[in-house]
């Protein structure tokens, strides 16, 4: 059981490049969220899935595109990266919000820099 | 949408010493409140949440304290260890939402 597995760890971009960030869970948990976390400004949702096919924007959706075809799998790409999306992204996944068992595991985080 | 705010930013005790985090939150909706820790370069961990049809929880040196009439709750830990060192997050749901506070950076001092 891997729990929340996030590709790369790390990773450089130039203004404009795309990439898309992994995640995969192996706990079947139908929720799925993706964060970024700035010094100070705590962890701010960017995109969130209730299930395979239902994705939803946060509180910081500009940017980022999500897709949600499998329950295991939860990719964020970001279209055209500009420096003000330099920031760590982690993916999270739960059973679901605020019910029985909806503790949030978090993946290891990517550390984004874009130049 | 919810707004959560964390106070203090930073905070200082001397081991053995308690530690008292405190949150606020706008929306009256809001029933779930977990607190997150996160040690330097690692992942955030859940430590302890509660609902919003309890008052406290405890486990160990840790409780939470939830005032659903202020919007506002506390997480409090005793006994403060150096292992306590670390950010702690508070956390608050809006329908399908967790929105985090800033953070504390909580530094126990041997």
């Amino acid at each position: 059981n891997a729990g929340v597995t996030q590709t790369p760890k790390f990773q450089v971009l130039k203004t404009g490049q795309s990439m898309t960030l992994q995640c995969a869970q192996d706990m079947n948990h139908e929720y799925m969220s993706w964060y970024r976390q700035d010094p100070g400004m705590g962890l701010r949702l960017i995109h969130y899935s209730v299930g395979a096919g239902i994705t939803d924007q946060g509180e910081v959706p500009n940017g980022y595109n999500v897709s949600r075809s499998t329950t295991e799998d939860f990719p964020l790409r970001l279209l055209s990266a500009a420096p003000s999306q330099t920031s760590v992204y982690f993916c999270a996944s739960s059973y679901g919000i605020g019910g029985p068992n909806t503790e949030a595991f978090f993946g290891q985080g990517t550390r984004l820099t874009v130049v | 949408g919810e707004n959560v705010e964390q106070h203090p930013s930073t905070l200082s005790v001397q081991e053995g010493d308690s530690a008292v985090i405190k949150c606020t939150y706008s929306d009256s909706a809001s029933n779930y409140f977990p607190w997150y820790k996160q040690e330097l370069g690692k992942r955030p961990q859940l430590i302890i949440d509660i609902r919003s049809n309890v008052g406290e929880k405890k486990d160990q040196r840790i409780a939470v304290t939830l005032n659903k009439t202020a919007k506002h709750f506390s997480l409090h830990i005793t006994e403060t260890q150096p292992e306590d060192s670390a950010v702690y997050f508070c956390a608050a749901s809006w329908g399908n939402m967790l929105t985090f506070g800033g953070g504390t950076r909580l530094m126990v001092k041997p």
